[in-house]
């Protein structure tokens, strides 16, 4: 079974730039999740998707970061414009229904210069 | 706010000793409770997942929970050198859909050869 896959690995820009990263969760998981790891830190939780619906974007900067799954399978999250503190590593990860247990793609690594 | 509490480490521990990670949770209405390895520059990876008071194990890994002291804790047996990563304790609430994990800051550890 494929994991979950995300684009791109690494991604430099320079702050007030935009910036988008793709995630396809594995088959059949309709729960998609974004995540944000600052170094040092555990995962914080942006967006919550069930099939193409928001279930919970309370911590999702929604000023800058903007984020959609059309058709419920994959999903772009976006950065627009992005500040300094915005260097971290993007995590996608999903969950099939009737289990509790999340998988986490590679992520990307966002440097905002 | 719910938090998730680690001590951040590092545990240095020598090869072939038990490693103890522990964690604290603050919200009483945690239901299910995760450990998750991260090697350094990788994604978190699904190691253990606890959902009842008492021991689960699973080869060289036993998770422990005690939910009447907000107590979640994963040993190592035999630690092997390939077991250094960062340890992060999850902990969830389910809401219908509004399933989320709330991550600690992770521990560290480092088993010596």
């Amino acid at each position: 079974e494929a994991g979950v896959a995300q684009s791109p690995r690494y991604k430099i820009i320079e702050k007030r730039q935009s910036v988008a990263f793709w995630c396809n969760p594995i088959s059949g998981h309709a729960t998609l999740y974004w995540y944000q790891q600052i170094l040092g830190q555990g995962p914080k939780l942006l967006i919550q998707f069930q099939n193409n619906g928001v279930v919970d974007d309370s911590q999702l900067p929604k000023d800058r970061f903007s984020a959609e799954r059309l058709k419920g399978v994959d999903s772009t999250l976006k950065i627009q414009p992005a500040k300094l503190e915005d260097s971290a590593v993007y995590l996608c990860a999903s969950r099939v229904g009737g289990s509790y247990e999340q998988y986490f793609g590679p992520g990307t690594r966002l440097t905002v210069t | 706010q719910k938090e998730v509490e680690q001590n951040s480490g590092p545990l240095s521990v020598p090869e072939g000793a038990i490693a103890s990670l522990n964690c604290t949770y603050s919200d009483r209405g945690s239901q299910s409770f995760f450990w998750y390895r991260q090697y350094s520059g990788k994604s978190p990876e699904l190691i253990m997942s606890i959902y009842s008071n008492g021991d689960k194990e699973d080869g060289r890994f036993t998770a422990q929970l005690n939910k009447a002291s907000q107590y979640v804790s994963l040993l190592i047996r035999d630690s092997q050198p390939s077991d250094s990563a960062t340890y992060l304790c999850a902990v969830s609430i389910s809401g219908g859909s509004n399933y989320k994990l709330t991550f600690g800051k992770g521990t560290l550890l480092t088993v010596n050869p």
